[in-house]
């Protein structure tokens, strides 16, 4: 079964630190895919990433940046020099790559409420 | 470009009354449909899903059910109102196998 956990349920940083969001995972599937949203106040949810299971590389994308470690089953997420508009709620989620109703469901964390203190 | 529209907004409706929420998306065919519902302060859990006009599959046993007349139309209805049916519900499209699910602007939805 799969199943995402994010620990840190709110976090509150000062604007300018770097602050990471952690997100563990588990799946037994050997092919799987990690996202990362956004939900601003507004309740919208944001696309930041996608990462599949054999691309370990981290990726970074202006001030945010995806540490993937399959071993640790793990896929942080950094925010550098965090700004006011960064506060919001961060949702890691797991779609497994073949479901079998073919409809690749989303298993979400709980979220991280970030909240950026000018 | 593929857009994704979700009416109305908020609504407030006293228990036991009937519900109707749209979802509609531009842009895209055949796209694969989902609804999701956050409770306050909760993550997001899937009610319904569906690959094709009219085959829905639901996740959660409730008092909700789900059709998709069109295409690019999924609905969320329910005969009668529950107090625990409050919360934020979002829509979410997805096309090609695998891709990303985007989402919608949300319904947020008080019964009181």
């Amino acid at each position: 079964a799969q199943k995402v956990t994010q620990a840190q349920t709110e976090i509150s940083v000062v604007e300018k630190e770097d602050v990471t969001l952690d997100c563990v995972y588990e799946t037994r599937d050997t092919t799987y895919y990690l996202f990362w949203y956004k939900q601003p106040p507004s309740g919208e949810l944001v696309f930041l990433i996608r990462r599949n299971s054999f691309d370990e590389q981290n990726e970074i994308s202006g001030r945010y940046s995806w540490n993937f470690q399959k071993s640790t089953s793990s896929f942080n997420f950094t925010i550098t020099a965090s700004q006011v508009v960064d506060s919001a709620v961060y949702f890691c989620a797991l779609s497994e790559a073949v479901g079998q109703t073919g409809a690749n469901n989303l298993f979400f964390g709980t979220g991280t409420r970030l909240t950026v203190i000018p | 470009s593929q857009t994704i529209h979700q009416w109305p907004a908020t609504l407030v409706q006293p228990v036991g009354s009937p519900l109707s929420l749209e979802c509609t998306v531009e842009g895209t065919s055949n796209p694969n449909l989902y609804w999701y519902r956050q409770a306050a302060g909760r993550g997001l859990q899937l009610l319904f899903y569906s690959v094709g006009i009219g085959q829905i599959s639901s996740e959660v046993p409730q008092n909700l059910s789900a059709s998709r007349p069109q295409d690019r139309q999924f609905i969320l209805s329910s005969k009668k109102l529950l107090l625990s049916d409050s919360g934020f519900y979002l829509c979410a499209w997805m096309v090609g196998d695998p891709d990303t699910q985007y989402f919608g602007p949300g319904t947020r939805l008080t019964v009181l």
